[in-house]
C-alpha cells in the first residue's frame, strides 16, 4: 500500500512566523502535487515538482521534491491570514490514472 | 477555459433513500473524471475513476456507484444511503493519462445523510 504521511496535521501561528509542512514515503514518485482547500471548495493546485532535488518558489511559499522523489516539503515565510487553509500533497506515477493523497495539513494562522 | 459542475451543492438525505450525485466538465474533451469523499478538515479518499465513456474502475467497494453515460458527465449514485454516506463529494477531471497531471476539482457537495 502506498501511503503519503503528511506532518503536522495541524498547525496554529501567528501572522509573520515562519512554517514547514512536510510529506513522506516510502514510495518513489514521477511527481508530487501540492494543494491548498479553503472550507466549501474543492482544492486547487499550487505547485507540481517532478525533477529529485526540484525548489520551486511561489511568492512567499517555497517546495521542495526530494532527491530521492519520495518526500516533499512546504515552507511557507511570514505567514499571513490569508495563507489559512488545508494543504494537501498527491503523489503521482506515471504507470497511472491516480494520485496518492495525504490526509492534510490544517492551517491557521491568526492575524 | 475548461469548467467543471457540480450539483447539488449541498443535500440532506434521510437514511435508505436513494443518491444521485451529477458532474459535468465543459471545455475539453475525453478527460479522466474522478470522484472523491472528503471527511471534515482531512484527506481526499478516491472512490471512481474513469477514463473513458462507460469505463468504471472503482476503488472502495461500497455501497455507491458511479456511471460515465457521456464524455463529460460523470454520476455518483446510490440505491440505498447510509448514515457513513455523509461527507463531502468532490467531482474532479484531469487532461492527461497519467499521475502528474493536475487534477481540476469542482465546488463539492456537502451530503448529509440523517
Amino acid at each position: 500500500t502506498q501511503l503519503l504521511e503528511q506532518s503536522p496535521q495541524f498547525l496554529s501561528i501567528q501572522e509573520g512566523e515562519n512554517l514547514t509542512v512536510y510529506c513522506n514515503s516510502s514510495s518513489v514518485f514521477s511527481s508530487l502535487q501540492w494543494y491548498r482547500q479553503e472550507p466549501g471548495e474543492g482544492p486547487v493546485l499550487l505547485v507540481t515538482v517532478v525533477t529529485g532535488g526540484e525548489v520551486k518558489k511561489l511568492k512567499r511559499l517555497t517546495f521542495q521534491f526530494g532527491d530521492a522523489r519520495k518526500d516533499s516539503s512546504l515552507h511557507i515565510t511570514a505567514a499571513q491570514p490569508g495563507d489559512t487553509g488545508l494543504y494537501l500533497c498527491a503523489g503521482g506515477k506515471d504507470s497511472n490514472y491516480q494520485l496518492i493523497w495525504g490526509a492534510g495539513t490544517k492551517l491557521i494562522i491568526k492575524p | 477555459s475548461q469548467t467543471i459542475h457540480q450539483w447539488p451543492a449541498t443535500l440532506v438525505q434521510p437514511v435508505g433513500s436513494p443518491l444521485s450525485l451529477e458532474c459535468t466538465v465543459e471545455g475539453t474533451s475525453n478527460p479522466n473524471l474522478y470522484w472523491y469523499r472528503q471527511a471534515a478538515g482531512r484527506g481526499l479518499q478516491l472512490l471512481f475513476y474513469s477514463v473513458g465513456i462507460g469505463q468504471i474502475s472503482s476503488e472502495v467497494p461500497q455501497n455507491l456507484s458511479a456511471s460515465r453515460p457521456q464524455d463529460r458527465q460523470f454520476i455518483l449514485s446510490s440505491k440505498k444511503l447510509l448514515l457513513s454516506d455523509s461527507g463531502f463529494y468532490l467531482c474532479a477531471w484531469s487532461e492527461g493519462p497519467v499521475g502528474r497531471d493536475t487534477q481540476y476539482f469542482g465546488p463539492g457537495t456537502r451530503l448529509t445523510v440523517l
